[in-house]
């Protein structure tokens, strides 16, 4: 069974950083690439980030380009987000998601828990 | 970046109603569209993707369509577990994009 943990979240001041893990099990994680996906309270899904299954290509949404960072570790399968320079719009739930294939498509076929970070003073 | 906008907002239907959802997207998209469902308090959950392959252990009562540009997602005879938010997705590119969401609410 297909299982993403994510851990990290809490309350941070704006400014500050924060580094966001998701611990996956149940598959290949070496073969997958992944994302972080993003629900403000009350609001709609938006797309963070991606990293290629070897962790070769990056993709960000430019309102968080240069100041996040996703990453993976495949001998731990775990992945990473650091979040710098934070702000209080980046407050939301991150989901930590895993394509459907192995083919590199944006589908988003398995969602972690969710993790809460709020930025606030 | 491409634009993904759902319609409607929200809607209010009955158990044993059927009710479409549709997604505009801003350019072609070849077809790589994505549903996902959303209970709260919950994670989404994907539905259909590539426009009209239904994931596994997903009802048969759901069913997506669509090309190019339109796409749009029916649920047949409603179930009190489908009462949920949907929301479409840009699969095809990044930014990865999403519909602002369907609520689908009980009449």
């Amino acid at each position: 069974e297909v299982q993403l943990v994510e851990s990290g979240g809490g309350l941070v001041q704006p400014g500050r950083s924060m580094k966001l893990s998701c611990a996956a099990s149940g598959f290949t994680f070496s073969n997958y690439g992944m994302a972080w996906v993003r629900q403000a309270p009350t609001k709609g899904l938006e797309w963070v980030a991606t990293i290629s299954y070897d962790g070769s290509s990056t993709y960000y949404r430019d309102s968080v380009k240069g100041r996040f960072t996703i990453s993976r570790d495949n001998a731990k399968s775990t992945l990473y987000l650091q979040m710098n320079s934070l702000r209080s719009e980046d407050t939301a739930t991150y989901y930590c998601t895993r394509d459907l294939t192995t083919e590199g498509i944006g589908w988003f076929a398995y969602w972690g828990q969710g993790t809460l970070v709020t930025v606030s003073s | 970046d491409i634009q993904m906008t759902q319609s409607p907002t929200s809607l209010a239907a009955s158990v044993g109603e059927s009710v479409t959802i549709t997604c505009l997207a801003s350019e072609d998209i070849y077809g790589s569209l994505v549903w996902y469902q959303q209970k709260p308090g919950k994670s989404p959950q994907l539905l259909i993707y590539g426009a009209t392959i239904l994931e596994d252990g997903i009802p048969s009562r759901f069913s997506g369509s669509g090309s190019d540009t339109q796409y749009s997602l029916k649920i047949n005879s409603l179930q009190p577990e489908d009462f949920a938010s949907y929301y479409c997705q840009n699969g095809l590119s990044t930014p990865y994009t999403f519909g602002a969401g369907t609520k689908l609410e009980l009449k």
